[in-house]
């Protein structure tokens, strides 16, 4: 499956680090997600573009900056992040256009470790 | 607010057993209903959907049906094998929400030869 792809697949930081995940959709969709998956907890949604647009930011903290250059792209800038961070994070896309049309399509997720 | 609960797992079954996960939701409207599988160190993958009532959707053996009088869209498989074993995330649509999905915790299965 390559239609969302995510680049690093693991990723190891410290808290003092700055790094950049990727996200990248071949699917022709406009919208774009951000989601984190921590161990036993819900998926939680972070970020919401729609045609380069932020449409939605839940309460994400502000170490976290997400960037949409175009509707193929998605990154999340990453700065002193807490141990608490560590997690999966997942990337996912969807045609907004399409009716009745919402599944979303997910990347294979970066690992980010915190330490 | 709309909601998706999904028992708990883990569910451990031996191959070829039957499978069921249940999933009821709360909504107003008509959402369409989602189940999603993911397998170890992966992201999450379209198992199958269903977009209005009585619809069942189905894909690779699994089947869920769209049961508006229960509202429930529980997951369904005859003979079980060990590449079955993974996550299983059912979701909603939320319609009121720009189409943002809402998924239920997960439910883990294993599959033992």
């Amino acid at each position: 499956e390559t239609g969302v792809t995510q680049t690093p697949r693991h990723l190891v930081m410290g808290m003092t680090n700055k790094k950049s995940l990727k996200c990248e959709q071949h699917l022709g969709h406009n919208a774009m997600y951000w989601y984190k998956q921590s161990a036993k907890k819900p998926l939680e949604l972070m970020f919401v573009y729609n045609f380069k647009e932020q449409t939605e930011n839940n309460s994400v903290p502000s170490r976290f900056s997400p960037e949409c250059p175009n509707s193929s792209h998605l990154f999340l800038h990453l700065h002193t992040l807490q141990p608490e961070d560590s997690a999966l994070y997942l990337c996912a896309s969807r045609a907004t256009l399409r009716v009745s049309s919402y599944e979303q399509y997910f990347g294979p997720g970066t690992r980010l470790t915190v330490t | 607010g709309n909601s998706v609960t999904q028992m708990e797992g883990p569910v451990t079954l031996s191959e070829e057993a039957f499978l069921t996960i249940n999933c009821t939701y709360t909504a107003t409207g008509y959402p369409s209903l989602f189940w999603y599988v993911q397998y170890p160190g992966e992201g999450l993958q379209l198992l199958l959907k269903a977009t209005k009532a009585d619809d069942k959707g189905s894909n690779k053996g699994f089947e869920a049906t769209y049961r508006k009088e229960t509202t429930s869209f529980h997951l369904e498989k005859g003979s079980v094998q060990v590449s079955d074993s993974a996550v299983y995330f059912c979701a909603l649509s939320d319609r009121g929400s720009q189409g943002n999905l809402i998924f239920g915790k997960g439910t883990k299965l294993s599959v033992k030869p």
